[in-house]
């Protein structure tokens, strides 16, 4: 089956530039959108179509998709930006929502 | 602004069942795909299954193929998800997701899946 890898953790210092990776196969053939999930709380859309934001995501938040790797970069990251992270993509071959494992983004 | 409610989590014993059911609001319902997602505690996303806007499509993850069954009412605005044969490995948060682009229903046009509006989630407990 379809697998997507990300790192476990990433930590970054506020105002840096935080980039998250997601790995898999010919994934640069697919649509990837990523998620952010706070704790308690439901995950929330802040890139879909590789690189599209949704109304009301942040300007910092950005995506990019080639090969075999997609990445969601955080510009200027802030302290409110720390969170669980979350690739996703549609596998056709089985018809299914694939995601990645999520990476912990650490703000210090 | 779209609104999704989760009900009719609980604790459930080994073997047992339950119906999940997803009320939405604020988008017209009977034009999206939906989604079923669980997040065990202290774990990641999986995905469970998705129902196209007119019900006629359904995919689902493979380990759940048999036990869980997704349906909606169109009518009623409401999305389920009926759980059999509930296992200690099912207990998680069940969260029903809006797919964000209308009217799919087949393999191609689920490619662009992302999911722009979640609810809460109900808490599913299977003791065994």
């Amino acid at each position: 089956s379809y697998a997507l890898t990300q790192p476990p953790s990433r930590s970054v210092s506020p105002g840096q530039t935080a980039i998250i990776t997601c790995s898999g196969d010919d994934l640069g053939d697919k649509y990837v959108c990523w998620y952010q999930q706070k704790p308690g709380r439901p995950p929330v859309l802040v890139i879909h179509q590789d690189r599209k934001r949704p109304s009301g995501i942040p300007e910092r938040f950005s995506g990019a998709n080639s090969g075999n790797t997609a990445t969601l970069t955080i510009s200027g990251t802030q302290a409110m930006d720390e969170a669980d992270y979350y690739c996703q993509a549609w596998d056709s071959n089985s018809a299914h929502v694939v995601f990645g494992g999520g990476t912990k983004l650490t703000v210090l | 602004q779209a609104q999704l409610v989760e009900s009719g989590g609980g604790v459930v014993q080994s073997g047992g069942s339950l119906r999940l059911s997803c009320a939405a609001s604020g988008f017209t319902f009977n034009s999206y795909g939906m989604h079923w997602v669980r997040q065990a505690p202290g774990k990641g996303l999986e995905w469970v299954a998705v129902i196209s806007f007119d019900g006629n499509t359904k995919y689902f993850e493979d380990s759940l193929k048999g036990r869980f069954t997704i349906s909606r009412d169109n009518s009623k605005n409401t999305l389920y998800l009926q759980m059999n044969s509930l296992r200690a490995e099912d207990t998680a948060v069940y969260h029903c997701a809006k797919g964000r682009v209308g009217y799919c229903s087949n393999v191609s046009c689920f490619a662009d899946v992302a999911l722009d509006y979640w609810g809460q989630g109900t808490l599913v407990t299977v003791s065994s």
